[in-house]
């Protein structure tokens, strides 16, 4: 069965160093990968995508991905983390339906941020 | 436009009561999804719509339930007989196309608590 995992719950980072969350996918075909952000009493917002050519997606908010099929990985990176950019982090599978997308959310990665 | 909107943002009633939900997505997407949020996951896909036609529905999805999208436009998600378990974020998107890679809009959810 399709699945993401996020094996961090909570990160906790100083304003200015470095990110990378974790995020796993099991699905048979070639995934559709996306990273979304939601903030408090927002909807989620998509920061990136992968669904072929260059391994290294580029995203909003100096974002930035990998996608490394032998790992069944897809980690979200920022060289410089701003006060900001506390949220809860989203990876996300598409799995292709006959007649639609399913989206199959992980669990989500808490992230903190402190001055 | 302004993106996808949900009313209300939030709703407080008690178990046994009905409640019912707004999304009105991009005016030109013709998909909509509705999804459910619960504390510390990600959204949990619930159904779909094309245009007017709701083509799948999740088994999360109780005879509870229902979803409508009259006229291909807003939808409307209700609950009857609210349990306490159906406290929850309830996400609504839109898309224009499906293909895999493209991307779901989402609305700012409407909170449910059943008391």
């Amino acid at each position: 069965a399709q699945s993401v995992t996020q094996p961090d719950i909570h990160i906790t980072v100083s304003e200015g160093a470095s990110l990378e969350l974790r995020c796993n996918y099991s699905y048979g075909a070639t995934p559709y990968l996306f990273w979304y952000v939601q903030s408090p009493g927002q909807g989620l917002q998509l920061l990136l995508k992968y669904f072929s050519g260059d391994t290294l997606v580029q995203g909003i908010k100096g974002f930035e991905a990998e996608f490394k099929r032998s790992q069944s990985s897809f980690n979200l990176r920022k060289p410089s983390v701003h006060w900001s950019d506390a949220a809860e982090y989203f990876c996300a599978v598409v799995v292709m339906k006959t007649s639609y997308d399913k989206v199959i959310f992980g669990p989500g990665t808490s992230l903190s941020v402190i001055p | 436009d302004t993106g996808v909107s949900q009313d209300p943002r939030h709703k407080i009633t008690k178990r046994g009561q009905n409640v019912t939900f707004r999304c009105d997505p991009i005016s030109e997407h013709n998909r909509l999804y509705w999804y459910r949020q619960t504390l510390g996951q990600g959204p949990e896909f619930l159904t779909y719509f094309q245009n007017e036609a709701q083509l799948e529905k999740s088994r999360l999805l109780s005879d509870r339930f229902s979803a409508e999208r009259p006229k291909g436009s807003f939808s409307t998600l209700e609950i009857q007989r609210t349990e306490q378990g159906d406290s929850a974020m309830y996400l609504c998107a839109s898309s224009s196309w499906g293909g895999g890679e493209n991307e779901q809009y989402f609305g700012p959810g409407t909170r449910l608590t059943v008391t």
